[in-house]
């Protein structure tokens, strides 16, 4: 059974930081690029950056440039968000998902409140 | 404001078909795939329609997806309560190098 479990979430001022995990099992993670995905509250869905299987290529949505990084560890099945310089408006569910641009599979995610 | 677009609410009656529509460019849908995705109320995304018209196993044939120039679609026929959800397309945008999404159609079953 293919599993995505985020964690890492939670409360943090803004200017803070906090690193997001995305745990996976049942299927072979190394084979595939891998994309976190957000969802303010009440609001749609926002692509947030995305993997290559090597972690030889990452992209990411101009909001977060320069202040969230991607990375992953293919040995322990894991996919990373380091977010820094966190904003209010960074306030959302953030999801893990399976794919470079499609999600084939997600996660149940995590939700980060980033507020004063 | 999303780079994709789609109507804010939809709704049928049990047994209907509805589509729901998403507008796009050139340098998203109408150069790459569509994707869509189900979100029921407090539950995670799950994809529904991948490559346009593709569904992954254990999605009803009752739900299928087309696209056409810079448009897509999706269809539901015989509607059912369970099928009240956010429903969002999204594609590759070559522009802004990233996945684009629409604002999400509410569907309400009447």
């Amino acid at each position: 059974e293919v599993q995505l479990v985020e964690s890492g979430g939670g409360l943090v001022q803004p200017g803070g930081s906090l690193r997001l995990s995305c745990a996976v099992s049942g299927f072979n993670f190394r084979s595939y690029w891998m994309t976190w995905v957000r969802q303010a509250p009440g609001k749609g869905l926002e692509w947030v950056a995305n993997i290559k299987q090597d972690g030889s290529v990452k992209r990411y949505v101009d909001s977060v440039k320069g202040r969230f990084t991607i990375s992953r560890d293919n040995a322990k099945n894991s996919l990373y968000l380091h977010m820094t310089g966190l904003r209010v408006e960074d306030t959302a569910v953030y999801y893990c998902a399976r794919g470079e641009t499609t999600g084939y599979y997600w996660g149940q995610g995590t939700l980060v409140t980033v507020s004063s | 404001q999303s780079v994709l677009t789609q109507p804010p609410s939809a709704s049928g009656t049990p047994g209907q078909r509805v589509t729901i529509s998403c507008s796009g460019s050139s340098s998203n849908i109408g150069s790459n795939t569509a994707n869509w995705y189900q979100q029921l109320p407090g539950t995670a995304p799950k994809l529904l329609i991948y490559i346009n018209n593709q569904r992954p196993s254990g999605v009803p044939d009752r739900f299928s997806g087309s696209k056409s120039g810079t448009s897509a679609s999706l269809a539901i026929s015989g509607l059912q309560s369970e099928d009240e959800a956010d429903y969002y397309c999204a594609a590759w945008d070559d522009s802004l190098n990233g996945v684009v999404f629409g604002g999400g159609t509410k569907l309400t079953v009447l």
